[in-house]
């Protein structure tokens, strides 16, 4: 049980595209779902934290018209980001709590997506 | 902030060696904290999850501790294989959800 899946799991774009991730929680509900982004050889950073039927809260230096979330249902985020640069090029990890599940619950991670801005 | 890191950030070591990898925190209010591995490329397999309230885990060859008051916690894993290699992160929540990451710790268990 607990799994999350991310689509696409690869995604190479010219600069200037728009490029969609999506998470899913494939056997719990989540209210909350969260995305990370992991530059070679560093920490997951956190970016944002979305939230079903309300606007994601971004981390201090995230753009939020850069990096659009959407958190439509109690399944599925998205991420969208908007005018891609190769700056942007990183690897982009989601992850989900249970709707049960209290503040101690773990997060399930999803197997990441990478992107390449060319 | 909550700051976590993780030493050493690098380890080679021979088959069926046992071996501590270390992680410490600078917010010692933390609700738990949990060790995960990451394969190249890959995302996050959870290990171990160790509440604010508890000493250690254990999960087969895998114990993790914890120290809330002195910020540290510890990873040891015994009669290393080299399945095994790959990076391990430690990561502590507070407040709210989101987790603070290590930049973590690769390992490379040599047949």
């Amino acid at each position: 049980g607990a799994v999350v899946s991310q689509h696409p799991s690869w995604v190479i774009c010219k600069s200037g595209t728009s490029v969609k991730i999506e998470c899913r929680s494939l056997d719990f509900q989540a209210t909350t779902m969260f995305w990370y982004r992991q530059f070679p050889k560093q920490s997951l950073m956190l970016m944002a934290t979305s939230n079903e039927g309300s606007k994601a809260t971004y981390e201090q230096g995230v753009e939020k018209d850069k990096f659009l979330i959407n958190h439509a249902s109690l399944t599925l985020s998205t991420l969208t980001v908007t005018s891609a640069h190769p700056e942007d090029s990183s690897f982009y990890i989601c992850s989900a709590s249970p709707l049960s599940g209290s503040i101690g619950e773990t997060q399930y991670f999803g197997p990441g997506t990478r992107l390449l801005v060319l | 902030k909550q700051e976590v890191t993780q030493i050493p950030a690098a380890l080679s070591v021979p088959e069926g060696e046992n071996l501590v990898l270390n992680c410490s925190f600078t917010d010692s209010a933390i609700y738990n904290l949990q060790w995960f591995r990451q394969d190249p490329g890959k995302g996050l397999t959870s290990l171990l999850l160790i509440q604010s309230s508890q000493r250690e885990q254990t999960s087969g060859r895998l114990n993790a501790s914890l120290d809330k008051s002195s910020g540290r916690s510890t990873l040891y894993i015994a009669a290393s294989q080299p399945g095994d290699s790959a990076t391990y992160l430690c990561a502590v929540r507070n407040s709210g959800y989101a987790l603070n990451f290590g930049k973590g710790t690769s390992l490379l268990v040599t047949p």
